[in-house]
């Protein structure tokens, strides 16, 4: 069955610009995540849904990255003004459950690679 | 806080045994993920531990010590294919446990 997918999976920005990274989840998984992975690191949580619900946000660098889920399935992870800072791969992830279980197996996209200039 | 600790790099001979190691320091234990992750693709599940001892999964095993705060992935009979890199990583204690917290990652290189 068709995975986590993620679009555009490679994104060049001139400082300044914002972006708008989507994740299309895998279909009925009700959890969905946003990880932030610079080079040659491990990836490191920006934001948590569960369904359409925002419940944690506690990752975000700063007011300028923005995540959204309106409907509980597709999401967009927004940058605004982006900084050079903020290049590197930003993952998507999708479990089926609700988050408490800690032992839910989290299904990553392939991720966008975001280049700042 | 958290803190998960893995080597670099590992190089390794196909066809060999090659073991990966990690350990953690963390508030509570909510069990310890590893992922598999080559180079410009998705991490893929590996294995989740709880209790200690080892976990057999064809080629691949996950050992686990919670009073050492170890653990080790082992990959036997390497094959080309298994060049990537390999992220050990824990899920918070309390509300946020869907929140996993990842080593940097180890980057093993199979060669010839």
């Amino acid at each position: 069955g068709a995975g986590v997918s993620q679009s555009p999976r490679y994104k060049v920005a001139k400082r300044g610009q914002d972006v708008a990274l989507r994740c299309d989840p895998i279909s009925g998984h009700v959890s969905l995540f946003w990880y932030q992975q610079a080079l040659g690191q491990g990836p490191e949580f920006l934001t948590y849904f569960q369904n359409e619900a925002q419940l944690d946000k506690s990752g975000l660098p700063s007011d300028r990255f923005f995540a959204e889920r309106p409907e509980g399935s597709v999401s967009t992870l927004k940058i605004q003004r982006t900084q050079q800072e903020d290049s590197a791969v930003y993952l998507c992830a999708s479990s089926l459950e609700a988050g408490a279980n800690p032992g839910n197996e989290q299904f990553f996209g392939p991720g966008t690679r975001l280049t700042v200039l | 806080g958290q803190n998960i600790d893995q080597p670099t790099e590992m190089t390794a001979t196909e066809g060999a045994i090659v073991q990966i190691n990690c350990t953690y320091q963390t508030s509570g234990f909510n069990g310890l993920f590893w992922y598999q992750q080559h180079a410009g693709e998705a991490p893929t599940f590996l294995s989740y531990n709880v209790l200690d001892g080892l976990e057999e999964k064809g080629r691949f095993s996950s050992f686990l010590s919670r009073s050492k705060g170890y653990s080790y992935l082992l990959l036997k009979e390497l094959q080309m294919k298994d060049s990537a890199s390999y992220l050990c990583a824990a899920p918070r204690t309390g509300a946020g446990s869907y929140q996993l917290t990842f080593g940097k990652g180890t980057k093993l290189s199979v060669i010839p």
